[in-house]
């Protein structure tokens, strides 16, 4: 069964930084891009960026550039999003998504986590 | 910031049929292809429509979609109860080279 399993919630301090992880199973990790995306309470999605497992290219949106990293660990076939310098305004749900297709960006989200929780207070 | 733009809210009674539109502009949908994402409350979202009008193994054909120009559209005939959630459109932008995502439209079933 292919699924992206993601960590658990997580309470942060304003200034602060958090690290979520995805978890892939049930298919070849390293030839899908896997995309980040979070979404506010009551809000759309956003998309945040992404890596291609093949080979750790990342692209970040240009809104999360300076704050944003994402990592691979293809040993245990996740990746890692980390969000700097943490404010009120970046407590969302945060998702990890698959690429339909092998080695193409521009492909639609085919499979999703469940979800991170972030909350950001003072 | 949603760069896609749709009405916020669509509803019908069962067996009806409802249409969301989604407008962008020629860097997104004017360009590239445009996906519909399906969003039960309090869950991940899931891929409905792809490549402007093809669904994915195990969606229902009530479920349709078309892209004209730089607007695309939604279509759910006869509507069922468990249709009630949040539907975004979304597409990737050449000009900020990243996916965008529409405002989002929230189907009620009366």
């Amino acid at each position: 069964q292919m699924q992206l399993v993601q960590s658990g919630a997580e309470v942060k301090k304003t200034g602060s930084s958090v690290k979520v992880s995805c978890k892939a199973s049930g298919y070849t990790f390293t030839y899908r891009f896997l995309h980040w995306v979070r979404q506010a309470p009551g809000q759309a999605p956003e998309w945040m960026g992404c890596i291609a497992p093949f080979n750790g290219d990342t692209n970040s949106a240009q809104k999360f550039q300076d704050r944003v990293t994402i990592t691979w660990d293809r040993s245990v076939n996740a990746v890692y999003m980390e969000l700097s310098s943490l404010t009120s305004e970046d407590t969302a749900m945060y998702f990890c998504a698959r690429s339909s297709l092998s080695g193409f960006l521009r492909s639609p989200f085919d499979i999703w986590g469940q979800g991170t929780m972030v909350t950001v207070s003072s | 910031q949603s760069v896609l733009t749709q009405p916020p809210s669509a509803s019908g009674t069962p067996g009806q049929r409802v249409t969301i539109s989604c407008s962008g502009s020629s860097s997104n949908i004017g360009t590239n292809t445009v996906n519909w994402y399906q969003q039960l409350p309090g869950t991940a979202p899931k891929l409905l429509i792809h490549s402007n009008n093809q669904r994915p193994s195990g969606v229902p054909d009530r479920f349709s979609a078309s892209k004209s120009g730089t607007s695309a559209s939604l279509a759910i005939s006869g509507l069922q109860s468990e249709d009630e959630a949040g539907y975004y459109c979304a597409a990737w932008d050449d000009t900020l080279y990243g996916f965008v995502f529409g405002t989002g439209t929230k189907v009620t079933v009366l």
